[in-house]
């Protein structure tokens, strides 16, 4: 069985200033890990992934997260907010990297960016 | 990235009628399609997948006689909620995945309510 948490259904940050979200998992096999970005009335994108390669992943929009085994943890962050990245964020495990495995979605946190 | 298109992308229908929601992968042959559905403010929740020529695999819960699955062929998939009632009202969003590509990509969705 495989699962995800996200810690916080809400974080608030002020531009400029550096944003955690928070992901923790559980999986029997070697997991996939993904996170997503879903603004609203829009559909969801893939900012980055994990498939078992280098630890620290690098997205887009300056986004990146760590793969910690001994943890089970993969926290998104970037290091300086800016007023477009409010939009709700969920984080997303699968058993193994392949097609046609089926995405387990965290239930999301809503990122909130003030002026 | 390949592109995965949903339509309708809103649609209102009475209560009692059937509603039918496409997705295509446009620029590749999708082997398997996952349909998900999400309430607002709630994450997604996979109804179901579906692999080209076979029968709809559906998670736990799911009505397999209310929501018809059909994949046949590898560049459309089709939701059919029958007898709508308005707890079906939601945002309904399906995915597409191939051996090529090593992730799922996913459709902008589409609101359904039912009146």
């Amino acid at each position: 069985a495989q699962s995800v948490t996200q810690l916080d259904s809400h974080v608030s940050v002020s531009e400029g200033t550096p944003v955690l979200l928070r992901c923790n998992y559980s999986s029997s096999y070697s997991p996939s890990l993904f996170w997503y970005v879903q603004h609203p009335n829009k559909g969801l994108q893939l900012l980055l992934k994990y498939t078992s390669a280098a630890t620290l992943v690098k997205g887009i929009n300056g986004f990146e997260a760590e793969f910690k085994k001994s943890e089970t943890s993969f926290h998104l962050t970037k290091p300086s907010a800016h007023m477009s990245d409010a939009a709700e964020y969920f984080c997303v495990v699968s058993d193994q990297n392949q097609a046609g495995t089926a995405l387990i979605f965290g239930k999301g946190t809503t990122l909130s960016v003030s002026s | 990235g390949a592109v995965v298109s949903q339509h309708p992308s809103r649609v209102i229908c009475k209560s009692g009628t059937s509603v039918k929601i496409e997705c295509r992968s446009l620029d590749f042959q999708a082997t398997t399609m996952f349909w998900y559905r999400q309430f607002p403010k709630q994450s997604l929740m996979l109804m179901a997948t579906s692999n080209e020529g076979s029968k709809a695999t559906y998670e736990q819960g799911v009505e397999k006689d209310k929501f018809l699955i059909n994949h046949a062929s590898l560049t459309l998939s089709t939701l059919t909620v029958t007898s709508a009632h308005p707890e079906d009202s939601s945002f309904y969003i399906c995915s597409a995945s191939s051996r090529l590509y090593n992730e799922q990509f996913f459709g902008p969705g589409t609101r359904l309510t039912v009146l």
